[in-house]
């Protein structure tokens, strides 16, 4: 089944521990991105990436970081969250970046940090 | 800046209702629209993809339409059930294409 598959699906932290949510996507899509959903914010893009080495910031990228280093895998990596980083958080993949083709989505990371 | 609006904010229908929910973007010039459907707390599922040069789609009892020159899209729900109960979203692609851009979306409730 093609999917996106985000771990893990919840996560309780505390302050400054630094921690790693993957996203791993079977579709050999070369676009791959992730977002954050809050109430009364909606949807914003943390960060995306184009393809293997190549990535990039969206809207609200402070305190996150993204690597690519497979066609298949982008992580997201706090390294000292704090409680405005609570979230929760979407990773996305399409079949190239552009706009010309439809974005699938994992099932979501529940972050809360305290 | 692409803006998108969807209407009403929120629904409450009896079961058996045929509904109609708005998407509408200020910028013409997108490529596609999207339909998701989110439940509470969980994931994004892509209900339907219109292509610019697509008028409508068809999946089961979703449709949706397109009219690029007008700025809106519209997904009709026939016959709703209270699985349909969800909040619906619909996206365009933002400026320089890498990123989608989200309405607020439209919170779905159909009761028995």
């Amino acid at each position: 089944e093609a999917q996106v598959t985000q771990n893990p699906r919840y996560l309780i932290t505390v302050t400054g521990k630094k921690l790693t949510v993957t996203c791993s996507q079977n579709m050999n899509h070369e676009y791959m991105s992730w977002y954050r959903q809050d109430p009364g914010l909606g949807l914003r893009q943390i960060y995306y990436s184009m393809n293997v080495e190549v990535t990039d910031k969206g809207d609200v990228p402070e305190g996150y970081k993204v690597s690519r280093k497979e066609k298949r895998n982008f992580p997201l990596i706090l390294e000292s969250p704090s409680p405005n980083q609570t979230s929760l958080y979407f990773c996305a993949s399409s079949l190239s970046g552009g706009g010309n083709y439809g974005y699938t989505f994992g099932s979501g990371t529940r972050l809360t940090v305290v | 800046k692409q803006e998108v609006t969807q209407i009403p904010a929120a629904l409450s229908v009896p079961e058996g209702e045929n509904l109609v929910l708005n998407c509408s973007f200020t910028d013409s010039a997108i490529y596609n629209l999207q339909w998701f459907r989110q439940d509470p707390g969980k994931g994004l599922t892509s209900l339907l993809l219109i292509q610019s040069s697509q008028r409508e789609q068809t999946s089961g009892r979703l449709n949706a339409s397109l009219d690029k020159s007008s700025g809106r899209s519209t997904l009709y729900i026939a016959a709703s059930q209270p699985g349909d109960s969800a909040t619906y979203l619909c996206a365009v692609p933002g400026r320089g294409y890498n990123k989608l851009i989200f309405g607020a979306g439209t919170r779905l409730a159909v009761h028995p």
